[in-house]
């Protein structure tokens, strides 16, 4: 069963602005992830955030995770046109990943 | 860092032969290999998990005659589609998780997907 679900999302901004997309889950974790899938291509791992962290940055990319309501979001700073993908955060547990439904976001240059 | 190498990248074949898709890590051992299976616009669905030299473990629902999973190495996973039909139309995805020290995302690493299309 997916644990991680994002709000259905399909975002579309100019070059420069900021993007948010957020996920939700059901169950306790360790840690949650975010993956960007490109079109037709495989995952590529973008941040990983533990249990015990609220807040973590990497680059342009800054992650909150908030046990409590069971959320995390995903805020892209500065978009650039390459930053358009799907982007899906995951959930670990008993040696497997489930993914949530994943957020389209197109950049427009 | 830790590379998966999927290969075909896409495929076509007639409705009843069977396709086989490699998913190998190239740079590290992958104790543990998943398949997923996803629809357009849609998110991954994980079709079963791989231990080296055991039986995979299929989730509910995925016919384990129809999707062959092979784990004979640490560096090799298959998957055999058999019998396709055009309904197993998919992009299938593997991933590898493995013991390389200083893997940051918790050992989850993907290949760049098979886009199958049975016709």
């Amino acid at each position: 069963s997916q644990q991680g679900e994002e709000d259905p999302q399909a975002l579309s901004i100019q070059e420069g602005e900021n993007a948010t997309m957020n996920c939700s889950y059901k169950t306790s974790i360790n840690n949650l992830q975010w993956y960007r899938q490109n079109s037709g291509r495989g995952l590529v791992h973008l941040i990983l955030i533990r249990s015990n962290e609220r807040e973590k940055h990497s680059g342009r990319l800054r992650v909150t995770l908030d046990t409590s309501k069971k959320s995390s979001s995903l805020l892209i700073t500065a978009s650039r046109a390459a930053d358009t993908a799907s982007y899906f955060c995951a959930t670990g547990g008993n040696n497997r990943l489930a993914f949530g439904k994943g957020n389209q976001v197109v950049v427009i240059p | 860092g830790a590379v998966v190498s999927q290969h075909p990248s896409w495929v076509i074949c007639k409705s009843g032969t069977s396709v086989k898709i490699e998913c190998r890590s190239l740079d590290f051992q992958a104790t543990t290999m998943f398949w997923y299976r996803q629809f357009p616009k849609q998110s991954l669905m994980l079709m079963a998990t791989s231990n080296e030299g055991s039986k995979a473990t299929y989730e509910q629902g995925v016919e384990k005659d129809k999707f062959l999973i092979n784990h004979a190495s640490l560096t090799l996973s298959t998957l055999t589609v058999t019998s396709a039909h055009p309904e197993d139309s998919s992009f299938y995805i593997c991933s590898a998780r493995g013991t390389l020290p200083g893997q940051i995302n918790y050992g989850y690493t993907f290949g760049s997907g098979t886009r199958l299309t049975v016709v």
